[in-house]
Order: structure tokens, then C-alpha cells, then sequence
């Protein structure tokens, strides 16, 4: 069975990066043809599609993130990673890595953008 | 993007009540929807995927089902475990989307 589990710093300073790693067991991510996304939820609120990535490496963003969301994939360590760049207040929220397909996801992880 | 309007926004029942909720989207979405449960604390659960499929070790008490572009999840008797928040979800264009959620209390 999959195991998805998101790690990355709890806190980041506003206008900095965002990074975010997926580590995945139980599959192997370059040899099955799923897309992994990236979805988050702030505090009381819904969830937040931020994009999709095969591990061919073609990716799909959403638009109102595009220009600051990177995704990629390193089939070594069997791990997806997120980068979303000029952090603010608005981007403080809990984040789930999702096989797609299957409906498999992260506990998530709680990160707070504050100084 | 394709809008997910979900009704109610919260529900109050009792155990064994039938309850409902809906999902309208606002065009053809080909039937590519999950429905989710999540409580509080953790991680959506996948229930329903393609609008009617239940999803393994889901109880029978959960349905989906579809009328063009609306959307139901039906829990026959709802059971004090069933408390949560409860999500749509399209898949069939980009970017997916969720309706706003429907928080159930007992």
C-alpha cells in the first residue's frame, strides 16, 4: 500500500520559498503512469488544487499560482518536491502531496508564513 | 475554471437519518467526480470516485450519483462516524476544482 509523506519547514518568512518535499513507499513513482499533485487547505477553509506532475516531468499548474509554483520529481529518492516562491500570508495553509489516480494522500503538512 | 457550487454548506441530523448533498458544477464534467470525507485533523478520504463508484472498504451506505451536471452523495443512515466535512471534486479540466464543502453534525 502507498505511503505519502510530506516534510519541509513549518515557517517561512514572507517573501521567501516555499519548499516541500513528498517522499513515497509502498510504489514506485517512475514506474506507474499516475500524476502526483500538490493540493492545500488553509486553516478552516477548502482545498486548494496547486498543480500536477507526471514523472515524465510534464507538469500542470494552476493558473492563479503559475508564475510562482515549480514541481519536479526525483525518481532516485522516489520523491516529488514543491517550490512556490514570494511567499505571503495568503499561502499559509496545511499541504498534501495525492497519487491522483487512487486517491491516496498525505497526513499533510502545516506550514506558516510569518516573519 | 470550472465552479463547484455545493449545497448545504452545513447539515444537522440524526443517526439514521438519509442525507444528501449536492454538487452542481457549472458545465459537463463528464462524470469525472470524487466525493471526499474529511475530519478534522486529517487528510480527505476518497468515498466515491467517477461520480457513483464507491471506493474499497467505503461502507454501502455512501452512493453518488449523477444528472447531467448534478451531483449527489447520499449517506442512507448516517451514523455518528459520519461527521466530518464532505468535498466534491472535478477532475475533467484543468485546474481541478472542489466545491466549498459540506460540514455534517449530528
Amino acid at each position: 500500500q502507498v505511503h505519502l509523506q510530506e516534510s519541509g519547514p513549518g515557517l517561512v518568512k514572507p517573501s521567501q520559498t516555499l519548499s516541500l518535499n513528498c517522499t513515497v513507499s509502498g510504489d514506485s513513482i517512475s514506474s506507474t503512469s499516475y500524476y502526483w499533485s500538490w493540493i492545500r487547505q488553509p486553516a478552516g477553509r477548502g482545498l486548494e488544487w496547486i498543480g500536477r506532475i507526471y514523472p515524465t516531468g510534464t507538469t500542470n499548474y494552476n493558473p492563479s499560482l503559475k508564475n510562482r509554483v515549480t514541481m519536479s520529481v526525483d525518481t532516485s529518492k522516489n520523491q516529488l518536491s514543491l517550490k512556490l516562491s514570494s511567499v505571503t500570508a495568503a499561502d499559509t495553509a496545511v499541504y498534501f502531496c495525492v497519487r491522483t489516480a487512487t486517491g491516496s494522500w498525505g497526513q499533510g503538512t502545516q506550514v506558516t508564513v510569518s516573519s | 475554471d470550472i465552479q463547484m457550487t455545493q449545497s448545504p454548506s452545513s447539515l444537522s441530523a440524526s443517526v439514521g437519518d438519509r442525507i444528501t448533498i449536492t454538487c452542481q458544477a457549472s458545465q459537463d464534467i463528464n462524470y469525472r467526480l470524487n466525493w471526499y470525507q474529511q475530519k478534522v485533523g486529517k487528510a480527505p478520504r476518497r468515498l466515491i470516485a467517477d461520480a457513483s463508484t464507491l471506493e474499497t472498504g467505503v461502507s454501502s451506505r455512501f452512493s453518488g450519483s449523477e444528472s447531467e451536471t448534478e451531483f449527489t452523495l447520499t449517506i442512507s443512515s448516517l451514523q455518528p462516524e459520519d461527521i466530518g466535512t464532505y468535498y466534491c471534486q472535478q477532475f475533467d479540466s484543468l485546474p481541478v476544482t472542489f466545491g466549498g464543502g459540506t460540514k455534517v453534525e449530528i
